[in-house]
């Protein structure tokens, strides 16, 4: 039981390249999110998803897109990177949206330059 | 939308001493939750507040939870070096949308 499994664990883009996050969780949950972290700004939401066919912008939303590939997979793009995406990255899955215990993947230290 | 204010962003403690953090939202909220990040690790889930007024105990850590369901405070009784990391409350309201505080980095000193 792996809990909430992200990769890339490091990345390094150049500015304007693309790249996708990955996401995965073996809990059965129905809820799934993107987190950005940045020092001093707490984990800011990116995208959701309550439940699976369904994905919804979070508080910073600009410059990534979403796919809720089935129950078990949530994955983040960003389709032209910025040096203001540098950040680290979490995925985190629960059973319910915003309620009960959220488990966190174990994150990913992005650069762009 | 909903606005969380957690403070100090900061605390400073000796070993042994006590240590509180406050979290505070604009608007009513359904459900607050608490977590723990150390030092280049992930948030990890601490607890879980639901019911107006409650009050939950772990170890040393005591969390509460206003009875206008708009604040909660974390405090910690005797820190040890192991509780070193940021605490992050994760507050819920109607939409149940999750919007975590800015987080209080604990630093303990021997």
């Amino acid at each position: 039981n792996a809990g909430v499994t992200q990769t890339p664990k490091f990345q390094v883009l150049k500015t304007g390249q693309s790249m996708t996050l990955q996401c995965a969780q073996d809990m059965n949950h129905n809820s799934m999110y993107w987190y950005r972290q940045d020092p001093g700004m707490g984990l800011r939401l990116i995208y959701y998803s309550a439940s699976e066919g369904t994905t919804d912008k979070g508080e910073v939303p600009n410059g990534y897109n979403v796919s809720r590939l089935n129950k078990r997979e949530f994955s983040l793009r960003l389709e032209s990177a910025a040096p203001s995406q540098t950040s680290v990255y979490f995925c985190a899955s629960s059973e319910a949206l915003g309620q009960g215990k959220a488990f966190f993947g174990q994150g990913t230290r992005l650069t762009v330059v | 939308g909903q606005q969380v204010m957690q403070i100090p962003q900061y605390q400073h403690v000796q070993e042994g001493e006590d240590f509180t953090t406050y979290c505070n939202s604009s608007t009513t909220l359904s459900n607050i939750q608490w977590y723990k990040q150390r030092p280049g690790g992930h948030p990890v889930f601490l607890i879980q507040l639901v019911k107006s007024g409650e009050v939950k105990k772990q170890k040393r850590l005591t969390f509460q939870f206003g009875e206008a369901k708009k604040n909660s405070s974390l405090h910690i009784t005797a820190t040890q070096t192991t509780d070193v990391g940021t605490y992050f409350c994760a507050a819920t309201g109607g939409s149940y949308i999750p919007t975590f505080g800015r987080g209080t980095s604990l630093i303990v000193h021997p």
